[in-house]
Parts: structure tokens; sequence; C-alpha cells
């Protein structure tokens, strides 16, 4: 079964710093990557997702993600943050099993506080 | 645009009763997926469901079943609450099928806050 791991629980950072969120899964065969965030009382948003291709995705907001597929990461990246930033960031993983609607695994997530 | 819909949001219940949550795809979304979030806790998946048949299995406790009806919504009805059970509920949808439509996003809805006393 896969897994997925986030290396960081929280985390504070102030206004204009760079972000990087790491995320690394477990999974030998073909998957899909996504990141979701989650704001306060909200349910979650699709940040970004890789599928093939490119490895270094971009997404709303000024999210970005690089897959590296030998280290089996996917961490998420942003140059500057915003106060509006502050919210539950999960990295998911979609294990391609053959079937037609495969679940989503989770990372615990990473709680992001953006102070002004 | 339309999102995904479910109902109810919020929903109290006591110890051994039994709950329906109900979730509308987003419109020609044939794929739905269901997921448990504890306080504090990352999402679970529990089911999923394409073409109206069970696709994919997680954790799902054998006191829940849920369905897919002719029209793609969903029910998860869960029996002989717990304590344990009360947690948010999302429902996703998603197109479903073979690559590549199946590694399509999915889209979550508000999810269904569920209170077991």
């Amino acid at each position: 079964a896969q897994s997925v791991s986030q290396h960081n629980h929280h985390v504070i950072l102030s206004e204009a710093a760079s972000l990087e969120l790491g995320c690394n899964y477990s999974y030998g065969g073909t998957v899909n990557l996504f990141w979701y965030v989650q704001y306060p009382g909200q349910h979650l948003q699709l940040l970004l997702k890789y599928f093939s291709g490119d490895p270094l995705v971009k997404g709303i907001k000024g999210f970005e993600a690089e897959f590296i597929k030998s280290k089996f990461s996917f961490n998420l990246r942003k140059p500057s943050v915003q106060w509006s930033d502050t919210a539950e960031y999960f990295c998911a993983v979609r294990a391609y099993s053959g079937g037609g609607a495969d679940g989503l695994t989770f990372g615990k997530g990473t709680h992001l506080i953006i102070q002004p | 645009a339309a999102g995904v819909i479910q109902s109810p949001r919020h929903l109290i219940k006591e110890k051994r009763e039994t709950a329906t949550l109900k979730c509308y795809p987003i419109p020609r979304h044939d794929t739905v997926y269901w997921y448990q979030q504890g306080p504090g806790q990352d999402p679970q998946f529990l089911i999923s469901f394409y073409e109206k048949m069970q696709s994919d299995k997680g954790s799902i406790p054998d006191r829940f079943s849920a369905q897919q009806f002719s029209d793609y919504h969903s029910e998860l009805n869960m029996s002989s609450l717990e304590l344990g059970d009360s947690a948010l509920y999302f429902c996703a949808s998603s197109l479903g099928g073979f690559p590549p439509t199946s590694w399509y996003e999915q889209y979550f809805g508000p999810g269904t806050r569920l209170t077991v006393t």
C-alpha cells in the first residue's frame, strides 16, 4: 500500500518569505501527485497536480511543485508567501491500480501560518 | 461553476443510531469518492464508485455502506454509530474510466460534519 509523508507539521513564516513544503511517497508503480489546500472551515481545493511530462508543475496562487522520481518526492514551493496563504496543506498520491476510481492517499498535512 | 453538493451540512446523532449522507457530483462526473477527516487529521479514503459500481475500497468500516444511483448521486449509510465516527465526511467527484480520464482531479464538496453524542 502506498503512503505519503509530509516532513513539516507546522510551519510559521513571515510575509514575503519563501516556502518549501516537503512531501515523499512510497509506491513503486505509476502515481499521480497532488497538493491540496484547506482554508479554515473550508473544503479541500486543488493547488496543482502532476500526471506526466514536465516534472515542474505550476498551480494556482503562485504555487509550484517539482516531481523528483528518483527521490519519490513532490515538494511544494512558493517564492513569496502572503498572509492569505495561511491554511492546511495536504500532499496526496493516487496509485494507479488498474481500476477506474482510485482513492487518494493523503499526508498528515502541514499547518502553515503566515505572520504579517 | 457547479460544485459538489453534500447534504446535510451538519448532522448530530446519538450512539447506535444510523445516518445517511448524500453527495451530488458535478454534472457529467460519473465517479464519486468518500473520505473521512477526523479532527486535526488527514482525509482517509473510504470508498469510490464509477458508473454505479464500487471501484476502490479504503478503510471503510463494515458498519458503513454506500451506493451510487442512476443519476450518479451517492449515499453513505452509517449504522451503529460510535463516538469515534464524529468527523467531517467529504465527497469528491471526477470523471472516471481508465487513463487518462481516470487521472482527472477530484473535486471536493464542502463536507458533512457528523457529531455523534
